[in-house]
């Protein structure tokens, strides 16, 4: 069964840390996507990552995608609390025309 | 910033009425989505179309639902039969090409009494 898990599920940090959000899929796929979503609103595309080894950087977030290993990652550094949010990784299922959405991931950024 | 957009925002209707909910993609988009999540959970896949016609679909998309781009513009999810267990908040999205990411609507919240 094709499965997409997110770890942490629930993350409450204070400002100013550092924590990473880790994205872990089962199935062939090159391309992965960060998605982050507010309580009520819709999906905001962050990264899309193409390729092993690619790595995005905006703000205070960057991720990464190492596809041998099925793994990417969501670094946040130095929190702030407008990062507060639910974050999804999503993966490209190779020769589909679908995403499988990881299970989220409820980041509370304390001030 | 072009924008999807969808109507109603929210939808309450009957047990075992049709709905049909309405999305407008960006215009110069070709791939067109629907996803659902049901209160604030996982976003699941229910329908990709592309070129016109259906090229994906998950389990949850029975023969209950269906989708259409009558006009070139709109796209639309129409459910004939509504269940208690299809409330949720609908999100139509788009892209341009296969390796972008989504842009999502706002969403529809359909409510099933």
């Amino acid at each position: 069964e094709l499965k997409v898990e997110q770890n942490p599920l629930f993350l409450s940090m204070q400002e100013g840390k550092n924590y990473t959000i880790y994205c872990n899929y089962s199935t062939t796929s090159d391309r992965l996507y960060w998605y982050r979503q507010d309580p009520g609103k819709s999906l905001e595309s962050l990264f899309v990552l193409l390729s092993n080894g690619a790595v995005k950087q905006e703000g205070r977030l960057m991720a990464s995608l190492d596809t041998k290993a099925r793994l990417s990652t969501l670094h946040i550094t130095a929190a702030v609390h407008d990062l507060s949010a639910t974050y999804f990784c999503a993966v490209d299922i190779a020769g589909t025309y679908k995403y499988i959405f990881g299970t989220g991931t409820r980041l509370k950024v304390l001030a | 910033e072009p924008e999807v957009t969808q109507t109603p925002s929210h939808q309450v209707t009957q047990m075992g009425q049709e709905v049909i909910l309405r999305c407008v993609p960006i215009s110069n988009h070709l791939y067109f989505y629907w996803y659902r999540q049901i209160l604030g959970q996982k976003v699941e896949f229910l329908v990709s179309f592309y070129n016109n016609e259906i090229s994906e679909k998950s389990e949850i998309f029975d023969d209950q639902f269906s989708v259409e781009r009558p006009d070139g513009s709109n796209f639309t999810l129409k459910i004939r039969s509504t269940k208690l267990e299809d409330s949720a908040m609908y999100f139509c999205a788009s892209k341009k090409i296969r390796e972008d990411g989504y842009t999502f609507g706002s969403g529809t919240r359909l409510t099933v009494v």
